[in-house]
Parts: C-alpha cells; structure tokens; sequence
C-alpha cells in the first residue's frame, strides 16, 4: 500500500528552527509537495521537491532524498502565524496526490 | 495567480435535504477539478475527480449517487450532497491545477457543512 508519515504534532518556540519530516511509501515518485493550512481554511502551497537536495524559499526550506524515501520542511525564525499543520504529499506514479496526515505545529512565545 | 472560490462557505441543514456547493476557477480554465473531505484533526481524503464534459471519477468507498457531481465548464465543478446526514457533516474542499510552475493544486476555501 501507499504510505505516508508525518509526526502528528510538534512544539517549538518563537524564533526558533524546527524541522518536520515526512517519510514516504508510494507506487513510483513524481514529486514531493509541502502545503501549509491553518485552522478551517484550505491548504496553501509552499514547495515543490522532485530532485535530491535542498530548495531554499525565504524562512522555510524543502529538503529531498528519493533513495531515502525522505523529505524534511525546515522553517526559520520562527513567527506565531507560523502556526498551522503542514501536509506532506506525495505524486505516485499514476501522478496522483498522496496526502499525510498532517504535523500540526505549535508556535509559543 | 490561480484564484479558486468554493460557495458557500458553510452552510447548516436539516438531515435528509440536498446540499450543493460551487467551485469556480476565477482566471484560469480547470479541465479537472477533484474534490477533498477533511474530518476533524485529519488530513484530506480524496472523493473524486470532476472532469470537463465527462463523468466524475470517485475513489473506492465514495458512493457516487450521494455525491453528485457536475463539471459542466471549464471554470465549474459542483458537488451536491444528496440525502444528507449528520455523518456528512464535514470541510468539503475543491482544488484545481493551476499554471504554477509546478502544477501544483489551487485550493478552494473550503465549504462546511453541518448536517442537523
């Protein structure tokens, strides 16, 4: 089956660092995005990873290893708006959206 | 960018009427629509595929004469809910790709319904 893992929930502190990771069991890999939602909105987009390494956007960065079955999503100095869940998707090979669960990610001051 | 509305935004009915929800591409054509539910505290569940002059394509469990929907143009796709029960009380959300750079989903407001 089709699998993806997400850390349920994560605290950090205000202008801090925090990575969350996303681990990945899919039918063949045509990309990784990372999609931010808060609370009773919908998902918003926020990177694209379909090659190994890193891709760098501003606060937050994407970090990709096929081989590992691996991304991570690191946000930088960290503000409370940050706080949301973070979904993690996966293409298979059929170029179907394979959604986690989502990290929700608790910001305090 | 690609804008991507959903009407209503919530809406509260009795168990056993039908309740119909847009999603409209507002500056770009979507051939394919696809149609989320997200429960409380979980992530998006995929119901189905809306595509442009055909039939809807629904994922296994999704029961199809329940959710209707309709994909009558380039920039509409509706979901209706037929006979609704409390249990579809749920965040009904809609995306499209849009022409970022990496096909990325657009996504709707989201709509949720509440079933007395």
């Amino acid at each position: 089956g089709q699998n993806i893992d997400q850390p349920t929930e994560m605290t950090a502190t205000e202008g801090a660092i925090v990575q969350i990771n996303c681990t990945y069991q899919t039918s063949g890999f045509n990309g990784l995005f990372w999609y931010q939602q808060h609370a009773g909105e919908a998902p918003t987009f926020l990177s694209y990873n379909v090659l190994d390494g890193l891709e760098e956007k501003g606060r937050f960065s994407s970090f990709l290893s096929r081989s590992k079955g691996y991304s991570y999503l690191l946000l930088k100095e960290l503000q409370m708006k940050d706080s949301a869940s973070y979904l993690c998707a996966v293409v298979d090979s059929n170029y179907q959206l394979i959604w986690g669960a989502g990290t929700k990610l608790i910001i305090k001051p | 960018g690609a804008v991507v509305s959903q009407h209503p935004s919530r809406v509260i009915c009795k168990s056993g009427t039908s309740v119909k929800i847009e999603c409209r591409s507002l500056d770009f054509q979507a051939t394919t629509m696809f149609w989320y539910r997200q429960f409380p505290k979980q992530s998006l569940m995929l119901m189905a595929t809306s595509n442009e002059g055909s039939k809807a394509t629904y994922e296994q469990g999704v029961e199809k004469d329940k959710f209707l929907i309709n994909h009558a143009s380039l920039t509409l796709s509706t979901l209706t809910v037929t006979s609704a029960h409390p249990e579809d009380s749920s965040f009904y959300i809609c995306s499209a790709p849009g022409a970022g750079d990496y096909n990325e989903q657009f996504f709707g407001p989201g709509t949720r319904l509440t079933v007395l």
